[in-house]
């Protein structure tokens, strides 16, 4: 098993480009969650797909869209990156979902806005 | 918002030496506390779930307790070892169909040899 994957693990982007993040997992859980990770800050969720064909905010959604494509694949789009979206980008899935479960993550994707 | 607080922020402890480090949460609308384990340029590994008043969880050297009244749990290392060097996180949700953890921002151990 991969577990959850991540692509890409690097991306450099102008102000006002856009660009998808991806994540894959295949352990055949339920849920799905982004985070992003900056320096003097704890893990913060974006977005967060509980099921198939669900998805809902988290702490800090503005700027980004998510879709979950299917049951393995839950992207985070960005559709016109600003400095602030500097950060590592990580993906994470559980089994069901729900507060005593485990969230397993990928492996990240460092991205820079200039 | 939730407030996470661990302490100390970061910890240098020599190989061989034992060192704990806490865990601040709500006390009101606990419903389970993790633990991570994040080493460098690698992705959060899963230490714990605790979710008993009381729990207390072991795996190999590492430790954790549970005090959901008061709201604090403390991780425990025996012995440490280089490896054991990483950044420790817990995360606290308060349950029902909430699927949000809150992270603290981590204590960063690092033994010498």
């Amino acid at each position: 098993n991969a577990g959850v994957t991540q692509t890409p693990k690097f991306q450099v982007l102008k102000t006002g480009q856009s660009m998808t993040l991806q994540c894959a997992q295949d352990m055949n859980h339920n849920s799905m969650y982004w985070y992003r990770q900056d320096p003097g800050m704890g893990l913060r969720l974006i977005y967060y797909s509980a099921s198939e064909g669900t998805t809902d905010k988290g702490e800090v959604p503005n700027g980004y869209n998510v879709s979950r494509l299917n049951k393995r694949e839950f992207s985070l789009r960005l559709e016109s990156a600003a400095p602030s979206q500097t950060s590592v980008y990580f993906c994470a899935s559980s089994v069901r979902g729900g507060s005593g479960d485990t969230q397993y993550f990928g492996p990240g994707t460092r991205l820079t806005v200039l | 918002i939730l407030n996470v607080e661990q302490s100390p922020q970061s910890l240098h402890v020599q190989e061989g030496d034992s060192t704990n480090f806490t865990c601040s949460f709500p006390s009101s609308n606990f419903y389970a506390l993790h633990w991570y384990r994040w080493e460098t340029a690698k992705s959060p590994e899963a230490l714990f779930v605790m979710t008993l008043n009381g729990d207390e969880k072991k795996k190999g050297r590492i430790s954790a307790t549970l005090n959901t009244k008061e709201g604090y749990s403390y991780l425990y290392i025996k012995g440490s070892q280089p490896e054991d060097s990483a950044t420790y996180l817990c995360a606290f949700n308060s349950g029902g169909s909430n699927y949000k953890l809150t992270f603290g921002k981590g204590t960063l151990l690092t033994v010498n040899p």
